[in-house]
């Protein structure tokens, strides 16, 4: 199992700013995963974040508003720029355990946009 | 492309009663299918996988689920339901040849299990 750690826990920003959220898993991964949580919503991919490579986008989301940093195999930042009330959610870092195919979950950011 | 589909936004069952949480999927090739749930302001918890085998998996907490590979149906089911079952519950899919690939999530079905 992969135990997984983020910062902050929950945030209360003012529309136009920037947070950066720090994902840390206890083991070496591949590939990392970020996921959002609108209020009362399903979990929605952000973007895969693999070591060495430009993290991969999937429809709707591009990298000038959620850019991503992957530094090493246990690390990742999700930045969340030039924020508006809609980007209000929980954002969840992930990883997948190649032996069992089990995807773990961090126990996610909540971020608040006024 | 990869989908999931929970068709009930909620489901309502009497605490001692069966439940069932139904889901379905759309993948190109075969899958892999897992329940989470997701209690209030608490992180995803894992509960059960279909990866190979049995159709028949069990999970944690009592929780079971039935993989029907000609309806393209993953339900999960427990005999007798709790109220601190209650919680929002989650089918997600990924195929099979795409094995490193993030989970793709179903919209969520709320259990409500009335004492």
């Amino acid at each position: 199992s992969a135990v997984i750690s983020q910062k902050p826990s929950r945030d209360i920003c003012q529309r136009g700013t920037s947070l950066t959220i720090q994902c840390q898993v206890d083991s070496q991964v591949t590939m990392m995963f970020w996921y959002r949580q609108q209020p009362g919503q399903s979990l929605t991919l952000i973007a895969t974040a693999n070591q060495g490579s430009e993290a991969t986008y999937e429809s709707g989301f591009v990298i000038d508003k959620f850019p991503i940093s992957r530094p090493n195999l246990t690390f990742s930042t999700l930045t969340v720029s030039n924020m508006s009330p809609e980007d209000s959610s929980i954002y969840l870092c992930s990883v997948v355990a190649w032996e069992s195919y089990e995807q773990y979950f961090g126990p996610g950011t909540r971020l608040t946009v006024t | 492309a990869q989908s999931v589909a929970q068709p009930e936004d909620q489901v309502n069952v009497a605490e001692g009663n069966p439940l069932t949480v139904k889901c379905t999927y759309s993948v190109s090739g075969n899958p892999y299918l897992f329940w989470y749930v997701q209690y209030p302001n608490r992180g995803l918890q894992f509960l059960l996988k279909y990866i190979t085998g049995d159709n028949l998996v069990k999970g944690s907490y009592g929780f079971e689920a039935e993989f029907n590979k000609s309806q393209t149906s993953f339900h999960l089911k427990k005999p007798s339901a709790l109220v601190s079952d209650s919680a929002l519950y989650f089918c997600a899919v990924r195929d099979i040849g795409q094995a490193g690939t993030a989970l793709i999530f179903g919209k969520g079905t709320t259990l409500s299990v009335s004492s």
